[in-house]
């Protein structure tokens, strides 16, 4: 089965931009979750969707923001953003009938503020 | 913020070596999951061990888990230059939102030399 597709793959914005990144899950998986990955921080979960709702939240600004669809294809918008949201944005899914499975990644977007 | 520590933070060894890395972590948790990722690209899971578990196996690797020490070890045995990556651990915690976050450690670095 196909696995979880982030677009794009690469994107670099400037300053004060918003971007939207977009999520496809594995057909079937309806928990969509949200890290941010950096050099300085490391991994950091960001945010958690289970049928449209945000079930799960971490600790960033609001200008970070989700949401997900009837199809469980999720969305993620940095508004205004900075130099610092520079990073790796990796989606992931799950199966809450299969958790033994752990989740399934995307291969990320790339996202760099200049 | 990271919950969990690895160490070492890199390692280096020869083709069919094992590999040993240590994960601790700080607080109660479901289970406890081993990801491996390729030069900054997408989550690999690789195994997943549930908190009364204390030890699990699949393929090559063995993973441990003491909840009394809050500490886990990967095990890769006979080592492979395609091995090479960085590797994560990550706790799923218990949630007051019914929903599900994976803390990340910091990662350990692993090169099979050939």
């Amino acid at each position: 089965k196909a696995g979880v597709t982030q677009t794009p793959r690469y994107l670099i914005k400037t300053r004060g931009q918003q971007v939207t990144l977009s999520c496809s899950p594995i057909s079937g998986h309806r928990s969509v979750s949200w890290y941010q990955q950096t050099p300085g921080q490391g991994l950091q979960f960001l945010f958690e969707y289970f049928s449209e709702t945000q079930r799960n939240k971490g600790n960033f600004p609001g200008r970070f923001s989700g949401r997900q669809f009837s199809n469980s294809r999720s969305e993620m918008n940095v508004s205004t953003l900075e130099l610092g949201d520079s990073a790796l944005y990796l989606c992931a899914s799950s199966s809450l009938r299969d958790r033994a499975s752990g989740y399934t990644f995307g291969s990320g977007t790339r996202l760099t503020v200049v | 913020s990271q919950q969990g520590e690895e160490d070492p933070q890199a390692l280096s060894i020869q083709e069919g070596e094992n590999a040993t890395m240590n994960c601790s972590y700080k607080t109660s948790i479901n289970n406890l999951q081993w990801y491996r990722q390729n030069s900054g690209r997408g989550l690999v899971h690789l195994i997943l061990i549930r908190s009364n578990e204390r030890e699990k196996h699949s393929g090559r690797l063995r993973v441990t888990l003491d909840t009394s020490k809050k500490s886990s070890s990967l095990l890769i045995t006979a080592s492979r230059a395609a091995d090479t990556a960085s590797y994560f651990c990550a706790t799923d915690a218990p949630s007051e939102t019914s929903g599900s976050r994976l803390t990340f450690g910091e990662g350990t670095q692993l090169t099979v030399n050939p």
